[in-house]
């Protein structure tokens, strides 16, 4: 089976400063990687996704983006971040057509 | 895009009770799959349920593909039951997953 690894867990960030945001996987290859956004309260919203190294697609024009450097490694990031950047950032991965989602990390954004 | 909506948005039931949540999508898909989240906001796998019927002790789910949608049913509800309960859907062709807005539940002891 497969473990979806995500750090940090929570973190605090000032308006401005930069972000990255790490998943790693488990127990499985050239996997689809997925980054979501849950607003608190909220449903989950897609921002990226992506289906080999350095193949990435973006769901929804923001200032973050995502990079997929290495096959089971997924990177999300912001050169400023924005009060609206807060939420809950969740990291999916998809096996035999189902997806499986890693513990989360819960960003604040002052 | 395809809509999924979710209902009801809340429900509250005391233990021992029975329920059924409902999904409805707007358009044909392959892929359909229940999620609870937890309190602690894990997203927990339920069903991979694209068509027909499943069970998985006290919770079921039925997809009816051809009408659009998909029903979970929880029975004897128990307070860990607790939480939010999320379908998602995927189109034939990509690998994009809508998510619907969710079920809020919490049973009280």
């Amino acid at each position: 089976s497969q473990t979806i690894h995500q750090w940090p867990a929570t973190l605090v960030q000032p308006v401005g400063s930069p972000l990255s945001l790490e998943c790693t996987v488990e127990g499985t290859s050239n996997p689809n990687l997925y980054w979501y956004r849950q607003a608190a309260g909220r449903g989950l919203q897609l921002l990226f996704y992506s289906v080999g190294i350095g193949q990435i697609s973006s769901e929804v024009p923001q200032n973050l983006s995502a990079s997929r450097p290495q096959d089971r490694q997924f990177i999300l990031s912001s050169k400023k971040l924005l009060l609206s950047d807060s939420g809950f950032y969740l990291c999916a991965t998809e096996w035999y057509n189902e997806q499986f989602f890693g513990p989360g990390t819960r960003l604040t954004v002052l | 895009g395809i809509q999924v909506e979710q209902s009801p948005p809340d429900l509250i039931l005391q233990e021992g009770a029975n329920s059924t949540l409902r999904c409805n999508f707007s358009d044909s898909v392959n892929n359909l799959q229940w999620f609870h989240q937890n309190p602690w906001g894990q997203l927990i796998n339920l069903f991979y349920i694209p068509s027909g019927t499943k069970q998985n002790g006290r919770l079921s789910a039925t997809t009816v593909a051809t009408e659009r949608y998909s029903l979970l049913y929880i029975s004897s509800s128990q307070t860990t039951d607790s939480g939010v309960y999320f379908c998602a859907v995927r189109r034939s062709g990509t690998y994009k997953y809508i998510f619907g807005t969710g079920t809020r539940l919490k049973v009280l002891a």
